[in-house]
């Protein structure tokens, strides 16, 4: 079954960091851009970061650029997001999510439960 | 950026009845050079993920049920549901991929 199962999300005080994690499975996961989204419960969904498969290649929405860090390891199948000088408008629920496309950008074909990250003092 | 709006906000539909939700980006979706619209439709159920219901406009992902289609070209699209069934209570959010990727506020539908 192909699943993304994400991971580390909790409450951190602004400035803090916090590193989230998504684990795949039931694909080749380095054939595959991966992406992290979130939304606010009740907001729309955000576009934040992704990733190209093997890794070398990353782009990033500019409310998240310079504090925000998108990378894998594709030995472990897992996609993650290193998120420091977090603010409260970060806080939100974050998904990872498939690229559909594989070495090209598409739309997003399967989704990870979400984790949620809050960012309080 | 491109942004993309939805109407309406929500709508109310009868049980077997038909539910349209529109979709506008502020500049056109559509690649020339492959003639395909950049364009995704998702459907969002409580304390659930997104689920791919549609893409390149009218194509509908494997074991989306066919009271799902999806139309439009250029910078205006439409999700119609056909025949509105119990399951199908959701937010409904459209997603251009043409230039980054960006989402609708979303589209409540409900049962009237």
């Amino acid at each position: 079954e192909v699943q993304l199962v994400e991971s580390g999300g909790g409450l951190v005080q602004p400035g803090g960091s916090l590193r989230l994690s998504c684990a795949a499975s039931g694909f080749t996961f380095s054939s595959f851009w991966m992406h992290w989204v979130r939304q606010v419960p009740g907001k729309r969904l955000v576009w934040v970061s992704r990733i190209n498969g093997a890794g070398s290649s990353t782009t990033y929405a500019d409310s998240v650029k310079g504090r925000f860090t998108i990378s894998r390891d594709n030995t472990k199948n897992t996609l993650y997001l290193q998120m420091n000088s977090l603010r409260a408008e970060d806080t939100a629920v974050y998904y990872c999510a498939r690229d559909r496309g594989g070495n090209s950008a598409d739309t997003f074909d399967i989704w990870g439960q979400g984790t949620m990250v809050t960012v309080s003092s | 950026d491109i942004v993309m709006t939805q109407s309406p906000d929500s709508l109310a539909v009868s049980l077997g009845e038909r539910a349209t939700i529109n979709c506008k980006s502020s500049q056109s979706v559509l690649y020339s050079s492959n003639n395909k619209n950049y364009l995704a439709w998702f459907q969002q159920k409580p304390g659930q993920p997104p689920k791919l219901l549609i893409y390149w406009a009218s194509t509908r992902e494997s074991g989306v049920p066919d009271r799902f289609t999806g139309s439009g070209s250029g910078t205006d699209f439409t999700l119609t549901i056909s025949s509105l069934q119990a399951e199908d209570v959701a937010v409904y959010y459209c997603q251009q991929y043409y230039r980054s990727w960006t989402f609708g506020q979303g589209t409540k539908v409900e049962i009237k």
